[in-house]
């Protein structure tokens, strides 16, 4: 089955440490975005990628860092630089930053401790 | 892009038609009106969009006011598996950025 997968589901981590989300996608997708949420709030873009070893800033970006070596993957990076890193953690795709419907994973639930 | 304006919150009872307005005053002529669903804990799932003309499909039906100030998204039978935040969302296409800006959304209850 075609999906994006994201890992893991729960995520803790100590403060100051470095903490890398995971996001694979098998839709054959150029595009791909990270969104944050927080509780009974909307979702904002941290960073999205049009294409193989492109990606540009979203709305968010500071604190964090991604790469997209490959165009299925599109990991995300919370650095010790993030104030408030505690979240709700999304991946999507779509066929391209032009295309209607964006395609989510499950989610990643990042807890600060 | 432009922004919308939904109720927090709404209910309904299972098996009865529902409708969620989405208000939107400042749309312009190459907005797309989309609506996701996000059930708890989950990422959001698509639902429906559309530009001008009303549109249905397997999920859902939206009705688009004639002036586009205006829309909503229509559950012909609310089921449990129907309780979630609804977001309607408009996107121009030919920009760069391609990302979606979410609201709260309303919350939809589904009594039994």
């Amino acid at each position: 089955d075609g999906g994006i997968t994201q890992s893991p589901k729960y995520l803790f981590r100590k403060e100051g440490q470095n903490v890398t989300l995971s996001c694979e996608q098998n839709l054959n997708h150029d595009a791909m975005y990270w969104y944050r949420q927080d509780p009974g709030q909307g979702l904002r873009l941290i960073y999205y990628s049009q294409i193989v070893n492109d990606f540009q800033k979203g709305d968010i970006a500071e604190g964090y860092s991604v790469s997209r070596e490959k165009k299925e993957s599109f990991p995300l990076t919370v650095t010790s630089a993030q104030k408030n890193p505690t979240a709700f953690y999304l991946c999507a795709s779509s066929i391209s930053t032009n295309y209607n419907e964006q395609f989510f994973g499950p989610g990643t639930r990042l807890t600060v401790l | 892009d432009a922004k919308t304006t939904q109720p927090n919150s709404m209910e309904s009872n299972e098996e009865e038609p529902v409708h969620l307005p989405c208000n939107h005053s400042t749309i312009s002529g190459t907005d797309y009106i989309h609506w996701y669903r996000q059930l708890p804990s989950q990422g959001p799932e698509y639902v429906i969009h559309g530009l001008t003309s009303n549109v249905n499909n397997r999920m859902a039906s939206l009705a688009i006011a004639e002036d586009r100030k205006s829309s909503t998204l229509i559950l012909h039978r609310a089921t449990l598996r129907d309780a979630a935040v609804y977001y309607c969302i408009l996107h121009s296409y030919g920009g760069s950025q391609g990302n979606l800006i979410f609201g709260k959304g309303t919350k939809l209850s589904v009594k039994p």
